[in-house]
């Protein structure tokens, strides 16, 4: 089956950095999506990018397909970002990478 | 348009009770997932359905768990004998087609 790889696995930010999370899936994809799952257990849809390059707000998000990877940049990160980060891929089912643990700081 | 709704949020059970957990796709879609994210994990694909037919159940345990999409209401995940560790959140999501999924609030199931 597909393999889901996510880097790095935690990240500790002061407020105002910036940061890339990578994903790096093992097979061609029709779905790739980017979610943030809040502390409270919430899962937010951040971007659907199966190719290309989105941008919303402080976030944007790069997907190569050919090279079977995904970027999410956050900018000026706020307490408000921290929180499990996950990308998920798939042809129909979703298959979850494990996430990337982010924790920022005032 | 209302998002993909699910009930109830929070579901305690003892052991060996039944869990029903519901999920009302958004207006106008027909596909319907549901995930599990056990504690500190992430979330696994359980099973794909459509309207009352069962697209694809790999990911769904062998035993004590059934899933159901009627032609008319909510989209049900039932577990039967419920053990401690189906203690998890369960999420449901739905589509169009085979494109973006959206994701419900889920379901945070304990099992006493």
């Amino acid at each position: 089956g597909i393999q889901v790889e996510q880097s790095p696995p935690d990240l500790i930010l002061q407020e105002g950095a910036n940061s890339t999370l990578r994903c790096n899936f093992s097979d061609s994809v029709n779905n790739l999506q980017w979610f943030h799952q809040n502390p409270w257990g919430q899962l937010i849809n951040l971007f659907y990018i199966p190719s290309g390059t989105k941008q919303n707000g402080r976030l944007s998000a790069t997907t190569v397909a050919t090279e079977r990877y995904s970027l999410l940049y956050i900018s000026s990160s706020q307490t408000t970002d921290s929180g499990v980060y996950f990308c998920a891929v798939g042809i129909d089912k979703l298959i979850f990478g494990t996430g990337t643990r982010l924790q920022v700081f005032p | 348009n209302a998002g993909v709704m699910q009930n109830p949020r929070h579901l305690v059970r003892r052991r060996g009770q039944e869990a029903r957990l519901r999920c009302s796709p958004m207006k106008g879609h027909s596909h319907v997932y549901w995930y599990r994210q056990l504690p500190e994990e992430g979330l696994k694909f359980m099973v794909y359905l459509q309207k009352e037919n069962i697209i694809d159940e790999s990911g769904m345990p062998k035993e004590r768990f059934s899933a159901e999409f009627p032609k008319e209401g909510p989209s049900i995940l039932r577990i039967q004998q419920v053990v401690r560790g189906d203690s998890a959140a369960y999420f449901c999501a739905s589509t169009l087609v085979t494109t973006e999924q959206f994701f419900g609030p889920g379901t945070r199931l304990t099992v006493l």
